[in-house]
């Protein structure tokens, strides 16, 4: 079945200590997206990347980190969490950037940092 | 930088009455423009995706339209029933490769 997996769904920590959420998709994509969704303001582009080791800022990508190492994952890094970064996590990918190819989303990473 | 708006932010209807979701944006170069939906605690699944030189899409009960030159998509959704009660977003493909999301519309349709 293609799918973007996340892990993991729920991750409560406490501020300064190191997480990463990872995200794995079987599709084949060059294309793949970190967001984040908040009450009231949509999701919010953090990182994306076009294929293997190249990777680019969204609009909001300060306190992150990531990564792509291989085609099929794309890990997200948060090296001193803060409470400002509780928020709902979405990994994406699509086959092409820039193209008519529908965007496949994750099911999802609900951040807690105390 | 591209602005996307979804009016209403919510939106009660009885079952059988037809659906209409707004979407607007304030950059005409866009690339593609999609429609999801978001279940609650689930990811997002893309229902509708309009290509910028299409004027509307459709799929069974869905039927979107996209009109650059004023900055507007509608997504239609025919005879609602129980089970599109949801969150629907549009997000906006720019030619940075970005997409920019509107906040949503959450949709409860009343049996």
């Amino acid at each position: 079945e293609a799918q973007v997996t996340q892990n993991p769904r729920y991750l409560i920590t406490v501020t300064g200590k190191k997480l990463t959420v990872t995200c794995s998709q079987n599709m084949n994509h060059e294309y793949m997206s970190w967001y984040r969704q908040d009450p009231g303001l949509g999701l919010r582009q953090i990182y994306y990347s076009m294929n293997v080791e190249v990777t680019d800022k969204g609009d909001v990508p300060e306190g992150y980190k990531v990564s792509r190492k291989e085609k099929r994952n794309f890990p997200l890094i948060l090296e001193s969490p803060s409470p400002n970064q509780t928020s709902l996590y979405f990994c994406a990918s699509s086959l092409y950037p820039g193209t008519n190819e529908k965007l496949f989303f994750g099911s999802g990473t609900q951040l807690s940092v105390l | 930088k591209q602005e996307v708006t979804q009016i209403p932010a919510a939106l009660s209807v009885p079952e059988g009455e037809n659906l209409v979701l707004n979407c607007s944006f304030t950059d005409s170069a866009i690339y593609n423009l999609q429609w999801f939906r978001q279940d609650p605690g689930k990811g997002l699944t893309s229902l509708l995706l309009i290509q910028s030189s299409q004027r509307e899409q459709t799929s069974g009960r869905l039927n979107a339209s996209l009109d650059k030159s004023s900055g507007r998509s509608t997504l239609y959704i025919a005879a609602s029933q129980p089970g599109d009660s949801a969150t629907y977003l549009c997000a906006v493909g720019g030619g940075d490769y970005k997409l920019s999301f509107g906040a949503g519309t959450t949709v409860t349709v009343r049996a």
